[in-house]
């Protein structure tokens, strides 16, 4: 997602749906992906990848959707908890050597889950 | 257990004067990065460093000085030319020969007195 000024963008899901985040970036060369989540307070946490070669991952509750022709990202959580509360970014790399390790990052997406 | 230690967790700094932020891992890593985060927005990257004794600019270098004379430690001095320092700075490192995830430290929040 985007974020406008000091806003980010809120996901509202109740406790037990699934949840998905959406994630568009800009850089065709971009060939590596994460998802991170950040709680109050703390350090960003890593919670999946993915590679360009790749369009789709799995991890445990979590899946990770590349499209690449449209450049989007979008992180999908099963039966949402309310631990699963937390900002989160996406984040691209490319394995060019000027650019290597820098992990451009979007604005991030507060996700809020109701009991 | 193997991590990324932050300190200290919150800084005060008065005008005028310059802070250093400590960042040590004990993950073998070779690159390191800092980043800032304001509020409500993404990370932004300051310095990162790939091995012992070089380090390059990231996007908003201006204002902030590192230095990396070993491979576990990488410390952000936020100078007194830097006007805005007021953020949440968080210190990363990774392997560098293959596409992994930058682990992170929890932070410290710095605030002006």
């Amino acid at each position: 997602g985007e974020s406008v000024g000091l806003h980010l963008p809120t996901l509202s899901v109740q406790e037990g749906d699934n949840s998905i985040i959406n994630c568009a970036y800009s850089n065709s060369a971009s060939d590596y992906f994460i998802w991170y989540k950040q709680e109050s307070g703390k350090g960003p946490q890593f919670i999946i990848d993915i590679r360009s070669n790749m369009d789709k991952r799995q991890g445990q509750r979590v899946t990770v959707l590349l499209n690449k022709t449209v450049k989007h990202l979008s992180l999908q959580i099963a039966a949402t908890q309310p631990g699963d509360s937390a900002v989160y970014f996406c984040a691209e790399t490319s394995r060019a050597t000027d650019s290597w390790g820098k992990l451009q990052f979007g604005a991030g997406t507060q996700v809020v889950v109701t009991p | 257990d193997g991590g990324i230690t932050q300190s200290p967790k919150y800084l005060f700094r008065k005008e005028g004067q310059n802070v250093t932020l400590s960042c040590e891992q004990n993950l073998n890593h070779d690159a390191m990065y800092w980043y800032r985060q304001d509020p409500g927005q993404g990370l932004r990257l300051i310095y990162y460093s790939q091995i012992v004794n070089d380090f390059q600019k990231g996007d908003i270098a201006e204002g902030y000085s590192v230095s990396r004379e070993k491979k576990e430690s990488f410390p952000l001095t936020v100078t007194s030319a830097q006007k805005n320092p007021t953020a949440f700075y968080l210190c990363a490192s990774t392997h560098r020969d293959r596409n992994q995830p930058q682990h992170f430290g929890d932070g410290t929040r710095l605030s002006i007195l």
